[in-house]
């Protein structure tokens, strides 16, 4: 299987702070990385696809970029519902793979 | 969008059987473009994708689960099903039903389902 292996595994910010999360594929996976958002409590919530590609309904402030083996989520300008953890996951070779995690917190 | 909601046993005894329901809206299991999937997450953990049933002939397991698994569909009731045999506490875990587009991307997520394992 893929591993992917998120850093860090958290990050304390602040609302109007700018946060990268960095996720690394075992192998090359190109651009079939998708990024998911999960509250506690809640089903996660897709993102970003296609390693850049906004899911409809997303926010802008959300962005992502990356091929090959490294990858990155950015959220510029955090917002009070944007403290959640987020998840990375290939989509490249089945099974498909998640990342641990990345717990964003308020400072 | 696609509504999923998972329905099932909360507790399942070691040894046992665990099966789980998906009904879906918005979507027929029925029909292509889209893979009915399962996930799952352990307490405090990441996800893992136990696998999914396309087309309703098509499955795919998650080869560490293969031997265990089975996921099966009702296009009558628009359902889709989750039995995982010989549980253990290692099964214990929030169950998702989902969708997964071709491209391999989960779009819809049902709420989740805690299911423990436990005597």
């Amino acid at each position: 299987d893929i591993q992917m292996t998120q850093s860090p595994s958290s990050v304390s910010a602040s609302v109007g702070d700018g946060v990268t999360i960095t996720c690394r594929a075992s192998q090359t996976i190109y651009t079939r990385l998708a990024w998911y958002q999960q509250k506690p409590g809640k089903a996660p919530k897709l993102l970003i696809y296609a390693a850049s590609t906004l899911q409809s309904g997303v926010p802008s402030r959300f962005s992502g970029s990356g091929s090959g083996t490294d990858f990155t989520l950015t959220i510029s300008r955090l917002q009070p519902e944007d403290f959640a953890t987020y998840f990375c996951q290939q989509g490249d070779r089945f099974p498909p793979t998640f990342g641990q995690g990345t717990t964003v917190e308020i400072k | 969008q696609v509504q999923l909601r998972e329905s099932g046993p909360g507790l399942v005894k070691p040894t046992q059987t665990l099966s789980l329901t998906c009904s879906v809206s918005g979507g027929s299991v029925g029909s292509g473009g889209y893979y009915w999937t399962w996930v799952r997450q352990h307490p405090g953990k990441g996800l893992e994708l136990i696998g999914y049933i396309f087309y309703i002939g098509n499955t795919y397991y998650n080869p560490s689960l293969k031997s265990r698994l089975t996921i099966s569909a009702d296009t009558f009731n628009n359902q889709f099903f989750l039995k995982l045999t010989s549980v253990t506490a290692a099964d214990t875990a929030v169950y998702y039903c989902a969708t997964m587009s071709t491209n391999v991307y989960i779009d819809s997520w049902g709420q989740g389902t805690l299911v423990t394992v436990s005597s």
